[in-house]
């Protein structure tokens, strides 16, 4: 079975840091690009990064830019972020996702696996 | 950046209506757009990409349309289990989603 499965998240205060994790299984990860998307309480959904194959080329949303990090280990198949400086507008379902057939974030293609989440709070 | 806009926000429709949400590209983006849906309390679901290329298992009556700036998803008979909001999405380099369109039975 095809699963994306996240942890790590928690409450934290604000400046504070955390780092999340993806498991991939049932695929074969490192022919994929994988991606961050968040959503905050009862809004929509936000794109957050993305990685390619080979952690060769990413992209961050102008909103975490230089406090997010993504990285990915193939031989784990494993995804993750790490977010320093976090911000009470960071609180939010913390979502990894799964390029449908595109091992390139930037010339990609639509989300086609997501993971069921991880929450991350931030407030003191 | 580019920018996606839906409308509208919200609907409510009858049971076997024909629904119609809209998606609009600040710059032409080709056909690089999808289509998800949300239920309330779950994930998002992918339903079209390439702007009208079914995802398999999609059932038929969801169908997607257009090319550059605008697009559409359509909903052909509206059914209980298709209450949900549904988000377009660019994917030519950063993914940008819309702000999501809620829709509701009557």
């Amino acid at each position: 079975e095809v699963q994306l499965v996240e942890s790590g998240g928690g409450l934290v205060q604000p400046g504070r840091s955390l780092r999340l994790s993806c498991a991939a299984s049932g695929f074969t990860f490192d022919d994929y690009a994988m991606h961050w998307v968040r959503q905050a309480p009862g809004k929509g959904l936000e794109w957050v990064s993305g990685i390619s194959w080979n952690s060769g080329s990413i992209g961050y949303a102008d909103s975490v830019k230089g406090r997010f990090t993504i990285s990915r280990d193939n031989a784990k198949n494993s995804l993750y972020l790490q977010m320093n400086s976090l911000r009470a507008e960071d609180t939010a379902l913390y979502y990894c996702a799964k390029d449908r057939s595109s091992s390139s974030w930037y010339r990609g293609d639509a989300f086609d696996i997501w993971g069921q989440g991880t929450m991350v709070t931030v407030s003191s | 950046d580019i920018q996606m806009t839906q409308s509208p926000s919200s609907l409510s429709a009858s049971v076997g209506d024909r629904v119609t949400i809209t998606c609009r590209a600040s710059q032409g983006i080709s056909n690089y757009l999808a289509w998800y849906q949300q239920k309330p309390g779950k994930v998002p679901k992918l339903l079209i990409y390439a702007a009208s290329t079914l995802q398999s298992g999609v059932p038929s009556r969801f169908s997607g349309s257009g090319s550059g700036t605008d697009f559409t998803l359509t909903i052909s008979s509206l059914q209980p289990e298709d209450v949900a909001t549904y988000y377009c999405q660019k994917y030519n380099s950063a993914r940008t989603f819309g702000q999501g369109t809620k829709v509701e039975i009557k």
